[in-house]
């Protein structure tokens, strides 16, 4: 069966502050996909990143990176220099691949508030 | 790009009313389209997929007469919530993607649902 886990189910830093958000999956496909979303507290879920199961650099975007081991089944979201504007709920999803549709496997998410 | 909208963003009607809620993809076509139920501080549950043209396919558990869902287009879905009760107030948020297979959703602003 398919699982996203995030253990952390809210983190309080303090702006400037660098924050991983941890996330583990469970999936017996060898090709699958993985998402972070952010859902800051408008409510839209604005997509972050997608990355397959076959890529496993890390990526850099700015502030935000990303760190995918499929040894561990994981795939950890940093950010550094964190700012207010970070604050929201954050969310890892998995899709399996060759299926019909992409159906999404979200997490439980993880509240992240950061203080000015 | 990626953009998609919804409307209405907030909704308030009385028990055993209809309520219509308008998903579309602004600067693509989608194939696919889902739709998503939030309750407060709790993660996405998908509802149903629909494919442009053909019936919904809905998750376990979830009433396709209670909730029917439309994709007449590649650029618009919509899902009416029937005779409306209180339980079915909720955050319902839709998403959009070019195709099937593991293509990105792109998730639309949600519709706050009040039913009184």
């Amino acid at each position: 069966a398919q699982k996203v886990t995030q253990a952390q189910t809210e983190i309080s830093v303090v702006e400037k502050e660098d924050v991983t958000l941890d996330c583990v999956y469970e999936t017996r496909d060898t090709t699958y996909y993985l998402f972070w979303y952010k859902q800051p507290p408008s409510g839209e879920l604005v997509f972050l990143i997608r990355r397959n199961s076959f890529d496993e650099q890390n990526e850099i975007s700015g502030r935000y990176s990303w760190n995918f081991q499929k040894s561990t089944s994981s795939f950890n979201f940093t950010i550094t220099a964190s700012q207010v504007v970070d604050s929201a709920v954050y969310f890892c999803a998995l899709s399996e691949a060759g299926g019909a549709t992409n159906k999404l496997i979200f997490g439980t998410g993880t509240l992240l508030a950061v203080q000015p | 790009g990626a953009v998609v909208s919804q409307h209405p963003s907030r909704v308030i009607c009385k028990s055993g009313t209809s309520v219509k809620i308008e998903c579309r993809s602004l600067d693509f076509q989608a194939t696919t389209m889902f739709w998503y139920r939030q309750f407060p501080k709790q993660s996405l549950m998908l509802m149903a997929t629909s494919n442009e043209g053909s019936k919904a396919t809905y998750e376990q558990g979830v009433e396709k007469d209670k909730f029917l869902i439309n994709h007449a287009s590649l650029t618009l879905s919509t899902l009416t919530v029937t005779s409306a009760h209180p339980e079915d107030s909720s955050f319902y948020i839709c998403s959009a993607s070019v195709s099937g297979g593991a293509d990105t959703q792109y998730f639309g602003p949600g519709t706050r649902l009040t039913v009184l």
